[in-house]
């Protein structure tokens, strides 16, 4: 019930190109899903994230869609930069008090190649 | 710049031994949360933490891990006896609940603690 499913394990796009994450998760009370950056020796960041009220989120590049019937989501990212090769993780949660853990996807390794 | 402090950044030890990793929250920040990082089983919350009470530990292995924040700009973990399968990176990170009754959303993690036991 707490699971996310995150797929592909990795990624290689060339630059330009448009990068696709996509995650499914199981638990209807979820209802907050993150999508969390991670460069090699460093912490988690958060890229961008969306609440089940809309189906899409842009911010910049980066864009995220939301299915709340199929339970996926996804990330997309634009015109894919070598800076943006990193490990992307996608999360959900809920914002109830007390129980706002964040479940984590196993990660997508992304690599931008020139 | 607020964030989150960790210390040590690299610990290594042999088994047996007590393991201490301190987190220093975002000032202001009220939900403090534990995770572990392994390649095998990717990112686990280990407990966290609300007003310094602890609200959830269910990830942690009881009989060798504890948490505690002795006040609100000091979250610990410990590890006592340490062994070789704790090895792994360990995440602290903050975040605001900002009304009662709402969780923290946005949660902002520390450079971690890379832990080795040998």
């Amino acid at each position: 019930q707490q699971q996310v499913k995150q797929s592909p394990q990795s990624l290689i796009v060339q630059k330009g190109g448009i990068s696709i994450i996509n995650c499914a998760y199981e638990n209807t009370a979820f209802d907050y899903f993150p999508w969390y950056q991670q460069f090699p020796g460093k912490g988690p960041a958060l890229l961008i994230a969306i609440r089940p009220d809309v189906s899409e989120k842009k911010e910049g590049r980066f864009t995220i869609s939301f299915n709340k019937s199929a339970k996926q989501f996804s990330l997309h990212i634009m015109d894919s930069q070598p800076g943006d090769s990193a490990t992307y993780f996608c999360a959900a949660s809920t914002t109830n008090f007390g129980n706002e853990k964040l479940t984590f996807g196993t990660g997508t390794r992304l690599t931008i190649i020139p | 710049d607020a964030r989150v402090t960790q210390t040590p950044r690299d610990k290594v030890t042999e088994m047996g031994q007590e393991v201490t990793m301190r987190c220093q929250p975002i000032l202001g920040h009220n939900t403090v949360f534990w995770y572990r990082q392994t390649m095998m089983q990717g990112l686990e919350l280990l407990a966290y933490f609300r007003n310094r009470a602890p609200l959830d530990d269910s990830g942690m292995p009881k009989d060798r891990f504890s948490a505690e924040m002795p006040d609100a700009t000091l979250a610990t973990l410990k590890i006592q006896p340490s062994e070789p399968r704790d090895s792994a990176v360990y995440f602290c990170a903050s975040g605001l609940s900002h009304f009662a009754g709402s969780g923290a959303d946005t949660q902002y993690f520390g450079p971690g603690t890379r832990l080795t036991v040998l």
